[in-house]
C-alpha cells in the first residue's frame, strides 16, 4: 500500500540555521502531497502542500518541491526560528479500493535552540 | 476562524470502562476522521465518515466504534478500555469532495490514559 518515510528525529539546531527534513513515499499514481506540523499541545495544522509534479508548495518561509523522479517531498527552510521548534509530518492523499484517506510519516520532531 | 473541538483534552479511565470521544466541527464539513496518534508511529486512521450515518474502517478499528448522528459531530467509542488504547486522539474534518485532496482541519486532540 501507500506509505510515507520520514528522515528520523529529533532533529536539533540553531536559530537561524538552514532546515531539511527528509521525505519519501511509495504510492500508486500521482498523490497530492503535504506537510503538516504541530506544536506542543496542539494538533495539527498544515503548512504546505504540492498536487503534481514539480509544483513548489511555500508558507512560512518554508518550501517544499514535488520530486516524482525520485518520489521525495523534502522539506527546507533557510533560517529556523525557536517558533519553528515543532513536530512536522509528512502526508500523502492515498485513493485505494474506493477508499480515500491520508498516510502521514512516523513525524520528525524538531528543536530549535537560541 | 475554522473550528474543530474536542470534548477533553485529556482523560483517565479504568481498563473495562465504555469511553466516548466527542468531536464537534463548525464547517458544514462532510468528511470526518478518528486517528490515534503513538511516538514513532505518526498518526494511524481508526474510523472515518464520509457523511451523516456513514462510517468506514480506517487502519486499526479494532476495539473501537463511531456514530455520526448529525453533520457536525462524529464520536469515537471505546467500547472496553484497555491499556493499550492509551494514545493522542486526534479528530479532523475535510473540506473537499469524492477525489480531491482539500484539506484536514484537526482538533486539538484528547490525551487519553487507561489505568
Amino acid at each position: 500500500g501507500d506509505s510515507v518515510t520520514q528522515m528520523e528525529g529529533p532533529v536539533t539546531l540553531s536559530e537561524e540555521a538552514f532546515l531539511t527534513i527528509n521525505c519519501t513515499y511509495t504510492a500508486t499514481g500521482y498523490p497530492s502531497l503535504f506537510w503538516y506540523v504541530q506544536y506542543p499541545g496542539e494538533g495539527l495544522q498544515l503548512l504546505l502542500k504540492a498536487t503534481k509534479a514539480d509544483d513548489k508548495g511555500s508558507n512560512k518561509g518554508f518550501e517544499a518541491t514535488y520530486r516524482k523522479e525520485t518520489t521525495s517531498f523534502h522539506l527546507e527552510k533557510g533560517s529556523v526560528q525557536v517558533s519553528d521548534s515543532a513536530v512536522y509530518f509528512c502526508a500523502l492523499w492515498s485513493i485505494i479500493q474506493g477508499a480515500q484517506k491520508l498516510v502521514f510519516g512516523q513525524g520528525t520532531r524538531l528543536t530549535i535552540n537560541p | 476562524d475554522v473550528k474543530v473541538t474536542q470534548s477533553s483534552r485529556y482523560l483517565v479511565k479504568r481498563t473495562g470502562e465504555k469511553v466516548f470521544l466527542e468531536c464537534v466541527q463548525d464547517m458544514d464539513h462532510e468528511n470526518m476522521f478518528w486517528y490515534r496518534q503513538d511516538p514513532g508511529l505518526g498518526l494511524r486512521l481508526i474510523y472515518f465518515s464520509y457523511d451523516v450515518k456513514m462510517k468506514e474502517k480506517g487502519d486499526i478499528p479494532e476495539g473501537y466504534s463511531v456514530s455520526r448522528e448529525k453533520k457536525e459531530r462524529f464520536s469515537l467509542i471505546l467500547e472496553s478500555a484497555s491499556t493499550n488504547q492509551t494514545s493522542m486522539y486526534l479528530c479532523a474534518s475535510r473540506n473537499a469532495g469524492w477525489g480531491e485532496s482539500g484539506e484536514q482541519y484537526f482538533g486539538p486532540g484528547t490525551r487519553l490514559t487507561v489505568t
